[in-house]
């Protein structure tokens, strides 16, 4: 059965530094989203992605965060100057839309952990 | 957007009993409600969802119930099992597109326990 993909599976880096979170969903989706969840709290929506542009994004995704399709499986999330509050396990998820204006079961990654030092 | 209130945070059962975990929604325009099931260490997983068009779903051991009116829905586990233990997460659309480009807006999830 396909899954999503998401590298690395863990990530540290120092405070103030770039990071790059990947993604592969699965092939024939068209929908793809980024969840943040912090330990032992509640999956947080960032953002949401189609036809190569962001659909959705909440308050949490601010200008240090963006998202790029750079190819025709990828995606990833950047964070361009991370801090110590960013730590995270990052999931990806994608759907497929069968009919326009309904919902579809969102597939998740396992998720990237980032801790940020 | 879209706020979602979940209860309990901890739900311990006797195996072979069954469990209820419940939420309530605040926009009155949400029409789908999955609830995702998470193992520790592990992906979100869907384990069954219900849209506002219907007010009962079931699929096996698991059932979820929808109350439009009063804006909640709750998941229903019966005979509980060992590998039932988990974290239950509810969730609504976050946005208000009506399709695919909604993320989600979860609850603060249940955390499951059964006792053998």
């Amino acid at each position: 059965e396909p899954e999503v993909t998401q590298t690395p599976s863990h990530q540290v880096t120092q405070m103030g530094q770039e990071v790059i979170l990947r993604c592969v969903p699965i092939s024939n989706h068209l929908y793809f989203y980024w969840y943040r969840q912090i330990l032992g709290q509640k999956v947080e929506f960032l953002v949401s992605f189609y036809n190569n542009e962001i659909s959705e994004k909440s308050e949490i995704f601010d200008d240090q965060f963006s998202v790029e399709r750079p190819d025709g499986s990828n995606f990833t999330l950047k964070i361009r100057s991370t801090k110590l509050e960013d730590s995270a396990m990052y999931f990806c998820a994608s759907s497929f839309q069968i009919h326009s204006g309904q919902y579809n079961e969102q597939f998740f990654g396992p998720g990237t952990r980032l801790t940020v030092l | 957007g879209e706020n979602v209130e979940q209860h309990p945070s901890t739900l311990s059962v006797q195996e072979g009993d069954s469990a209820v975990i419940k939420c309530t929604y605040s926009d009155s325009a949400s029409n789908y409600f999955p609830w995702y099931k998470q193992e520790l260490g592990k992906r979100p997983q869907l384990i069954i969802d219900i849209r506002s068009n219907v007010g009962e779903k079931k699929d096996q051991r698991i059932a979820v119930t929808l109350n439009k009116t009063a804006k909640h829905f709750s998941l229903h586990i019966t005979e509980t099992q060992p590998e039932d233990s988990a974290v239950y997460f509810c969730a609504a659309p976050w946005g208000k597109t009506g399709g695919g480009a909604d993320g989600l807006t979860f609850g603060k999830g249940t955390h499951l326990i059964i006792q053998p």
